[in-house]
């Protein structure tokens, strides 16, 4: 089945490093990629929706200076966390569209999440 | 608007049945989903609906109603590693998911 493959799985960093989480699918082509947050005990939210080849659409409350996307081919999407503080700890997952799914299948595949810790 | 109402947390024994509610209000729908997640980790999907009526596989079901904007996700002979989070979310007009706060099910011996 289709795979969404997320990496780094952990980052523990310096406040003020910028990181970089890629997400890959593996065996389909994405022209859609999701990025999510999530916070201990809550849900997921939206952050942005990454488009192949034109700029990443973001949720109302997300800085999109802070949160850089790049959607550089139909396999790949990056997320880059600039001068991470903090706050901005938390699960990061991405998702990437399989517009070829069957009806009953899931439209969406989740790569494993990002941990993110800013000491 | 857009809104998805689903309960907070359910406790429930090993063995026993549950049902998890979720209630939806949209203009635009593509489909009902239903999602598990263990903490720490990515959501698993379970279940879709987009027709009316039940949906089963194996101990998990799933049944939607659009005309009342309600789905429920009905979980049989719960084992213990049953207890996690279940998302529930719908597709709206432009394919987006649009999710819950999850319903954290907890299941005792």
């Amino acid at each position: 089945g289709a795979v969404v493959s997320q990496h780094p799985s952990r980052v523990i960093c310096k406040s003020g490093t910028s990181v970089k989480i890629e997400c890959r699918s593996l065996d389909f082509q994405a022209t859609t990629m999701f990025w999510y947050r999530q916070f201990p005990k809550q849900s997921l939210m939206l952050m942005a929706t990454s488009n192949e080849g034109s700029k990443a659409t973001y949720e109302q409350g997300v800085e999109k200076d802070k949160f850089l996307i790049n959607h550089a081919s139909l396999t790949l999407s990056t997320l880059t966390v600039t001068s991470a503080h903090p706050e901005d700890s938390s699960f990061y997952i991405c998702s990437a569209r399989d517009l070829k799914a069957g009806e009953g299948s899931q439209p969406q595949h989740f790569g494993d999440g990002t941990r993110l810790s800013i000491l | 608007g857009q809104n998805i109402d689903q309960p907070t947390e359910m406790t429930a024994t090993e063995g026993a049945i549950v049902q998890i509610n979720c209630t939806y209000q949209t203009s635009g729908f593509n489909g009902l989903f239903w999602y598990q997640q263990h903490a720490g980790e990515a959501p698993t999907f379970l279940s879709y609906n987009v027709l009316d009526g039940l949906e089963e596989k194996g101990r998990f079901s799933s049944f939607l109603s659009r005309s009342k904007g309600y789905s429920y996700l009905l979980l049989k002979e719960l084992q213990m590693k049953d207890s996690a989070s279940y998302l529930c979310a719908f597709m709206d007009s432009n394919y987006q998911l649009i999710w819950g706060a999850g319903t954290k099910l907890i299941i005792k011996p």
